[in-house]
């Protein structure tokens, strides 16, 4: 069974920083494409991240390029994002998902508020 | 980014009775490889959202057949045969073929 458990949300003031992570287990996490996607009650459902098997593609929506930043560790079954100055509007819950193009199994997901 | 639009956004729904969830999307969601990226996802009260439908109409693994998906090109169709408790929730289509990848803005089913 395919089991994803995300860690690292939590309340950060605007321009702060956090790290995400997901650890994986129940398939074979080398073989798959993993992304993060985030659910906020202004912004529905949106795509933030993507990472290639190997970690040599990565993609990223533009309202987040240059601040987040996507990782992978194979040996570990465990993909990470790296959040930089966040803001207000980076405020939700934010779930790692298996695959790219098909969003096939999802965590628990982890809060992240951005507020002073 | 394409823009996925659903309606209706809410549905009210009977017991036993069909609905029908309709998805657009602003461009053709046919992809370079020949495939249709068009995944449809459920989400009930405080759960994660849960994959029902990938590529038009391929049913996910434990997804009843009362689930079914239709489409082509720009406009898609979620069908749910007969209406249980269980179904109740928003439903959400997303496109996977263009970069962002995007979600319909939900479809809010209750009885």
């Amino acid at each position: 069974e395919v089991q994803l458990v995300e860690s690292g949300g939590g309340l950060v003031q605007p321009g702060g920083s956090l790290r995400l992570s997901c650890a994986a287990s129940g398939f074979t996490f080398s073989a798959y494409w993993m992304s993060w996607v985030r659910q906020s009650p202004g912004k529905g459902l949106q795509c933030v991240a993507n990472i290639k098997e190997d970690g040599s593609e990565k993609n990223y929506v533009d309202s987040v390029k240059g601040r987040f930043t996507i990782s992978r560790d194979n040996a570990k079954n465990s993909v990470y994002l790296q959040m930089n100055s966040l803001r207000a509007e980076d405020t939700a819950v934010y779930y790692c998902v298996t695959t790219a193009r098909g969003c096939e199994s999802w965590g628990q997901g982890t809060l992240v508020t951005v507020s002073s | 980014d394409v823009v996925m639009t659903q309606s209706p956004l809410s549905l009210p729904v009977t017991l036993g009775q069909p609905a029908s969830i309709s998805c657009r999307s602003s461009q053709s969601l046919v992809n370079s490889d020949g495939n249709t990226y068009l995944n449809w996802f459920q989400q009930r009260p405080g759960q994660s959202p849960r994959r029902l439908i990938y590529k038009v109409s391929n049913r996910d693994s434990g997804v009843p057949d009362k689930f079914s998906g239709s489409g082509s090109g720009t406009d898609f169709t979620l069908k749910i045969s007969r209406v249980e408790t269980e179904d109740v929730g928003v439903y959400y289509c997303m496109q996977g073929t263009h970069w962002p990848f995007t979600f319909g803005q939900g479809t809010r089913l209750d009885i």
